[in-house]
């Protein structure tokens, strides 16, 4: 089954406590991206990857990191969280870039960072 | 100002009746545009896209798009209690490697 998996699904952590959220892919897809979703606010871009090793900037990318060592693989990383990153935080990919492209979404991960 | 705004809601439609949601966006040069569908505690899921001015029809739903007001909206024909949920714009930029997404519609639809 094609598929975009998240782990963990749910997380309860304190602030300063390095965490990372795994991200999956088995479609083969170029594109991967990170969004967070905050009441009203819609979905917000972290980061994406157009392919390995490429990664850039999204629109709220302050306290995050990524690696794209494998194209399959997207994690998404916390260095120091901070409780303003509590949020519901989604992993995305398409077969390439976006403009021509539906996203496949994860079930998503909801973080609260105490 | 947002780069994609819709307004919140909730849009309260009674079953049967058309939906009519709006998204506007701020880039004259956004090239792609897509409605997502999501449901309470689950992950978007595509609706539709549209790239091209006009209307794009499927099923019940229907896109039109309008660059020069720089406008995409979305209609629901006969509206059913299973459509209930919050309504996602997209809108993809010039160099279509970001997607950019508005706060999103509430409705309801009402038996």
């Amino acid at each position: 089954e094609a598929q975009v998996t998240q782990n963990p699904r749910y997380l309860i952590t304190v602030t300063g406590k390095k965490l990372t959220v795994t991200c999956s892919q088995n479609m083969n897809h170029e594109y991967m991206s990170w969004y967070r979703q905050d009441p009203g606010l819609g979905l917000r871009q972290i980061y994406y990857s157009m392919n390995v090793e490429v990664t850039d900037k999204g629109d709220v990318p302050e306290g995050y990191k990524v690696s794209r060592k494998e194209k399959r693989n997207f994690p998404l990383i916390l260095e120091s969280p901070s409780p303003n990153q509590t949020s519901l935080y989604f992993c995305a990919s398409s077969p390439s870039a976006p403009g021509n492209q539906p996203q496949h979404f994860g079930d998503g991960t909801r973080l609260s960072i105490l | 100002q947002k780069e994609v705004e819709q307004n919140s809601g909730p849009l309260s439609v009674p079953e049967g009746a058309i939906a009519s949601l709006n998204c506007t966006y701020s880039d004259r040069g956004s090239q792609s545009f897509f409605w997502y569908r999501q449901y309470s505690g689950k992950s978007p899921e595509l609706i539709m896209f549209i790239y091209s001015n006009g209307d794009k029809e499927d099923g019940r739903f229907t896109a039109q798009l309008n660059k020069a007001s720089q406008y995409v909206s979305l209609l629901i024909r006969d509206s059913q209690p299973s459509d209930s949920a919050t309504y996602l714009c997209a809108v993809s930029g010039a160099a279509g490697n970001k997607l950019t997404f508005g706060g999103g519609t509430r409705v309801l639809v009402k038996p």
